[in-house]
């Protein structure tokens, strides 16, 4: 079955320490990936999505992504996080075109001033 | 600040109640969705519409009833919930096939 996967369920960092958050997909031919961020109390926004090209993906907040297909990976970064990262972080991906996209279970992450 | 707007933000209903949530967009989107949320867990799809047409239905039970009346707007309809229906319930707009736009939600206790 297609899904993805978040290993990591809770992190915490201090302050400017650098941030990666696995995700894994199981997606048999070309997929499409996202990442999405539910600031406490707020509705889930886009961070970044791969569909094809480039697999270094920048999006919002400084964040980033990279597509390793040989991995099946789909990790997110950031060099320096901030206590206004604080957030559930989820992994999405889909097959392209389709409109049935799954999350992963989603990784919380505290950053310690 | 989300283009998806969900009516009512807090919803308490008895299960033999008969309510519904509402969902707005005018972003021109085609595709329009509703998604659970429980607690701590990822949002889980129920059903996604694509042109007006109910397209996907995740084995969603028919307490449940999806309508989407235009292009603009979505609603769900409650009936005969149970109290483990309590969740959050998140409408979400895209063009077809590419990223979604969620609104804030419609957190639903049913008694």
């Amino acid at each position: 079955a297609q899904s993805v996967s978040q290993h990591n369920h809770h992190v915490i960092l201090s302050e400017a320490a650098s941030l990666e958050l696995g995700c894994n997909y199981s997606y048999g031919g070309t997929v499409n990936l996202f990442w999405y961020v539910q600031y406490p109390g707020q509705h889930l926004q886009l961070l970044l999505k791969y569909f094809s090209g480039d697999p270094l993906v920048k999006g919002i907040k400084g964040f980033e992504a990279e597509f390793i297909k040989s991995k099946f990976s789909f990790n997110l970064r950031k060099p320096s996080v901030q206590w206004s990262d604080t957030a559930e972080y989820f992994c999405a991906g889909r097959a392209p075109g389709a409109n049935n996209l799954f999350f992963g279970t989603g990784t919380r992450l505290t950053v310690i001033p | 600040d989300t283009e998806v707007t969900q009516t009512p933000k807090h919803l308490v209903m008895g299960m033999t109640n008969k309510k519904s949530l509402k969902c707005e967009q005018h972003m021109g989107h085609r595709a329009m969705y509703w998604y659970k949320q429980k607690a701590k867990k990822p949002p889980e799809l129920m059903f996604v519409y694509s042109y007006e047409k109910l397209s996907i239905n995740e084995s969603v039970p028919s307490r449940f009833s999806p309508e989407c009346p235009n292009s603009s707007l979505l609603n769900l309809h409650l009936h005969a919930l149970q109290p483990e229906d309590s969740a959050l319930y998140l409408c979400a707009s895209s063009q077809v096939g590419w990223e979604l736009f969620f609104g804030e939600g419609s957190r639903l206790t049913v008694l």
